[in-house]
C-alpha cells in the first residue's frame, strides 16, 4: 500500500513568490494533516481537514497562507507571498477518520522549503 | 511553559548501549502518550502508543508512562546503528477529538 505521497519534496523561492504544496493521503484515510516543522523541533498543526471540512485551522496563518482540499482527497497548501521565516518542512500526515479521540497519523516525507 | 519538554540532545552512545529518552509535561489532562521515530530527511513515523502508566514493550523498545510525575521515557535495549534518528515524544488530551502536541525531538545517534 502506497504511503502519503508529497511533492515537490524540495523548494526554493525568493521572498515574496507565491509557493504550492501537494498531498496525497493514504486511500481511505478521511483526516488529512498539514504539519510545519522547523529545524530542530517537532510538528506544529496548521490545518486538519476531516473529508473535504477544514474542522481546525486556529493555527494556520491566514493572512498568507491558504489550504483547500477539493473532493476529500488530495489537498494543496499555498503561500502568499512566502517570507524568509517560512523555510521549514511541511508535512502531510493522514489518518482514519473514525470519531476515536487517537488514530494514528502517517506522515509523507515532507516538502523542504527554502526561501531566500 | 511548553506544555511538552524534550532535551534536544544529540546523544551518542555506543553500539549496544540501553539508551533513555526522556519528556516531561505539564497538564495533566493529557492521556495518550507516543513516541515517534523520525530518520533524517523523512516523515515521523510511530513506534509506540499508550494510555496508562506503567510500561509497554515491543521488542527492544519499552515506553514507560509515570503520571503521577508527569514524565514519559522510551527505553531501547541493544541499540543499534539503525536506531540513529530523531525520536519524538508526542501527546494528546482526553475528552474527544483532541490534537498531538509533540515535543521538540531528541537525536539519538548510535556509534558502531
Amino acid at each position: 500500500e502506497a504511503g502519503v505521497v508529497q511533492s515537490p519534496r524540495y523548494k526554493i523561492i525568493e521572498k515574496k513568490q507565491p509557493v504550492a504544496f501537494w498531498c496525497n493521503p493514504i486511500s481511505g484515510h478521511n483526516t488529512l494533516y498539514w504539519y510545519l516543522q522547523n529545524l530542530g523541533q517537532g510538528p506544529e498543526l496548521l490545518i486538519r481537514y476531516e473529508n473535504e471540512e477544514a474542522v481546525d485551522d486556529s493555527q494556520l496563518p491566514k493572512d498568507r497562507f491558504s489550504a483547500e482540499r477539493l473532493k476529500g482527497v488530495d489537498s494543496t497548501l499555498k503561500i502568499q507571498p512566502a517570507e524568509l521565516g517560512d523555510s521549514a518542512v511541511y508535512l502531510c500526515a493522514s489518518s482514519l477518520g473514525n470519531g476515536k479521540p487517537y488514530n494514528e497519523q502517517f506522515f509523507g516525507p515532507g516538502t523542504r522549503l527554502t526561501v531566500l | 511553559q511548553k506544555e511538552v519538554e524534550q532535551d534536544p540532545g544529540p546523544l551518542s552512545v555506543p553500539e549496544g548501549a540501553i539508551v533513555s529518552l526522556n519528556c516531561t509535561y505539564s497538564n495533566s489532562a493529557f492521556q495518550y502518550f507516543m513516541w515517534y521515530r523520525q530518520y533524517s530527511r523523512k516523515g515521523p513515523e510511530l513506534l509506540m502508543y499508550t494510555y496508562s502508566s506503567g510500561n509497554k514493550e515491543d521488542g527492544r523498545f519499552t515506553a514507560q508512562v509515570d503520571k503521577s510525575s508527569k514524565y514519559i521515557s522510551l527505553f531501547i535495549r541493544d541499540s543499534q546503528p539503525s536506531d540513529s534518528a530523531t525520536y519524538l515524544c508526542a501527546i494528546i488530551r482526553s475528552g474527544g477529538y483532541q490534537k498531538v502536541t509533540f515535543g521538540t525531538g531528541t537525536k539519538l545517534q548510535v556509534i558502531p
